[in-house]
């Protein structure tokens, strides 16, 4: 019964270089949300995809940052030209539709250190 | 002001004690309530899951939801070294999947 599946686990990116967290939701589940962990705070919500479309990035930054779950494969969230700031757990939930009474599970993480 | 306030911690108690954790909100439009738990380095694990107002019961877990005082907490009777972690208070609101988290409180018990 596999879960939230999110690789990589742990990434070092330099100032400037990209950063890609990839993100397979649980069987059965099409509706994928990423949130961001900085140290000692709670999870902030960045944003919230269904297949091939971005139902809601109000939390998303508005540059650098962007997200898609494609048709096949796992949802990406990928950030450009990383900064300092960025360095935080990336977790990456999935639930099995929009319904607000569903509940949301959460993988493992990414952390990623830019240094 | 933090949409969902919940008090850092550390909390320490000695094994087998009562332990409550609780959050307040300010948004009125929330009726969905939840409580992770995470440990270190790992991903939050769903624990409770209530809707609206009122308790729910499972094993050493109860969650309580009061609206009227935008106020909720949880309980763990019997408490274990294993329950050490961060317990993370989650909701949201009708027809928006995003949840707002509480910051956690930090629980640490004492063999």
């Amino acid at each position: 019964n596999a879960g939230v599946m999110q690789n990589p686990r742990h990434l070092v990116r330099r100032r400037g270089q990209e950063a890609r967290l990839r993100c397979s939701p649980m069987k059965g589940h099409s509706h994928v949300y990423w949130y961001r962990q900085l140290p000692e705070e709670g999870l902030k919500f960045m944003v919230y995809l269904q297949k091939e479309n971005i139902i809601d990035e109000s939390g998303m930054p508005k540059e650098r940052f962007s997200a898609e779950f494609p048709k096949e494969g796992p949802s990406i969230l990928r950030i450009q030209q990383v900064v300092r700031g960025d360095s935080a757990a990336y977790f990456c939930a999935s639930s099995p539709s929009g319904d607000s009474g569903n509940t949301i599970y959460f993988g493992e993480g990414s952390w990623l250190t830019v240094v | 002001q933090k949409e969902v306030e919940q008090d850092p911690g550390p909390l320490s108690v000695p094994e087998g004690a009562i332990v409550s954790l609780n959050c307040t909100y300010s948004n009125s439009a929330f009726q969905y309530f939840m409580w992770y738990r995470q440990y270190s380095r790992k991903g939050p694990e769903l624990l409770m899951y209530t809707y609206s107002s009122g308790n729910k019961e499972d094993g050493r877990f109860t969650a309580q939801v009061d609206k009227s005082s935008k106020y909720i907490s949880l309980f763990i009777r019997d408490s274990q070294p294993s329950d050490s972690a961060t317990y993370l208070c989650a909701m949201s609101d009708t027809g928006r999947r995003a949840l707002t988290f509480g910051s956690g409180t930090r629980l640490q018990v004492q063999p």
